[in-house]
């Protein structure tokens, strides 16, 4: 089963503007990561952020975590068209078994008119 | 390679036919996973090894699914008896996991298996 779920499922937008993704998940968490996927094939690790983290930036990303409401919000900022793709989170869990192994929300679906 | 190897790249079978997927992940990765994509979907976790055996298989969909990695390094997807739902996005990664925990997972490009 999936664990974390993206919003919006598909976000359309002007080369320039800023693009907002969502992530809520509902287990207790290691880290949480997202991914970049292009055409369907292989995923391009973005950023992590673990459990005991707010706040964590790489270039023109910028990713929350609130573990309080299981939710973490990824920000692209002065968007260009390459930036088109899929964009997933994932979830590492906190213990045990769920600790090592990826589980991988529904993502959402950006693209950057140009 | 610098990167994680999946082979091959396109994979088109009949119904009942039996196929194998390869991966050569990252060299010095012990994790290993697959995951299974379909359309418009994120990736399913199908099993994981960490070195040679596979500490969690509960994402197999069924016994027709079989994976190895005998070595500790190259593992092999396998599917007997194929079935038109099969068809997806096959993917593998591989991560060093030094406390246990996963970090960044790096992935191969897909077999896009097609059952016809």
């Amino acid at each position: 089963s999936q664990q974390g779920e993206e919003d919006p499922q598909a976000l359309s937008i002007q080369e320039g503007e800023n693009a907002t993704m969502n992530c809520s998940y509902k287990t207790s968490i290691n880290n949480l990561q997202w991914y970049r996927q292009n055409s369907g094939r292989g995923l391009v690790h973005l950023i992590l952020i673990r459990s005991n983290e707010r706040e964590k930036h790489s270039g023109r990303l910028r990713v929350t975590l609130d573990t309080s409401k299981k939710s973490s919000s990824l920000l692209i900022t002065a968007s260009r068209a390459a930036d088109t793709a899929s964009y997933f989170c994932a979830t590492a869990g906190a213990w045990g078994d769920s600790s090592y192994k990826l589980i991988f929300g529904s993502g959402t679906r950006l693209l950057v008119r140009p | 390679g610098a990167g994680v190897s999946q082979t091959p790249s396109n994979k088109v079978t009949e119904k009942g036919k039996y196929v194998e997927l390869r991966c050569d992940p990252i060299s010095g990765h012990t994790a290993l996973y697959w995951y299974r994509q379909s359309l418009g979907q994120g990736p399913e976790f199908l099993i994981y090894f960490q070195g040679t055996g596979a500490a969690d298989d509960s994402g197999l969909p069924n016994d027709r699914f079989f994976a190895v990695r005998p070595e500790g390094s190259v593992s092999t997807l396998k599917i007997q008896r194929t079935e038109r739902g099969d068809s997806a996005v096959y993917l593998c990664a591989s991560s060093s996991t030094p406390d246990g925990k996963v970090t960044e997972a790096f992935f191969g490009q897909g077999t896009r298996l097609t059952v016809v």
